[in-house]
């Protein structure tokens, strides 16, 4: 089982419609949770962060964690264009002291 | 959110070179840095756990005389690719961020392309 596990996509998605993306971990021991957004050659920035059960909303991001599940979900309401991006979801791994990334998913908002 | 600038942003050399990436942390000091290298259309993959006045962690794989890590101050890192070849051409990633929050900073990023 990988450690942290993510659909490669494409994802595609309609303008204005809501996009869904998903991850799961292993460790069970983990306690933070991120998503970043990566474009093309350049390096991820962070979008969102949780520590909790439940949903965490930032604009038009939402972040969904269930621990019992291992599981964790980022929603883009209202898509964009300018969305269209790589969406990577990272796991610390306290046991291990390191952070680690999924394979990310490749979002695609069409017009 | 803090600062981390990565130097240079392009390089390329030839197989057999040495290659020196840095990684800066500017607005905050860092005692772990992480190296992160990722290949085109795949997800980044940690290579080292930097640690200031210490000697750096490799991850299962990585060889620690072919990349050389050094963290001699608090906002300074190194990569040294040594001998490089061309299967390391790569995008090399660093970061900085606190492992209480787990929060990372990247830095922009170095391409290596080695021919």
């Amino acid at each position: 089982q990988k450690e942290v596990e993510q659909n490669s996509g494409p994802l595609s998605v309609p303008e204005g419609a809501i996009a869904s993306l998903n991850c799961t971990y292993s460790d069970r021991g983990s306690q933070s949770f991120f998503w970043y957004r990566q474009y093309s050659g350049k390096s991820p920035e962070l979008i969102m962060s949780i520590y909790s059960n439940g949903d965490k909303e930032d604009g038009r991001f939402t972040a969904q964690l269930n621990k019992a599940s291992q599981y964790v979900s980022l929603l883009i309401r209202d898509s964009q264009p300018s969305d269209s991006a790589t969406y990577l979801c990272a796991v610390n791994f306290r046991s291990a002291s390191k952070i680690i990334f999924g394979s990310g998913t490749r979002l695609s908002i069409r017009p | 959110g803090a600062v981390v600038s990565q130097h240079p942003s392009w390089v390329i050399c030839k197989s057999g070179t040495s290659v020196k990436i840095e990684c800066r942390s500017l607005d905050f000091q860092a005692t772990t840095m992480f190296w992160y290298r990722q290949f085109p259309k795949q997800s980044l993959m940690l290579m080292a756990t930097s640690n200031e006045g210490s000697k750096a962690t490799y991850e299962q794989g990585v060889e620690k005389d072919k990349f050389l890590i050094n963290h001699a101050s608090l906002t300074l890192s190194t990569l040294t690719v040594t001998s490089a070849h061309p299967e390391d051409s790569s995008f090399y990633i660093c970061s900085a961020g606190g492992l209480r929050t787990g929060e990372l900073f990247f830095g922009e990023g170095s391409r290596l392309t080695v021919l």
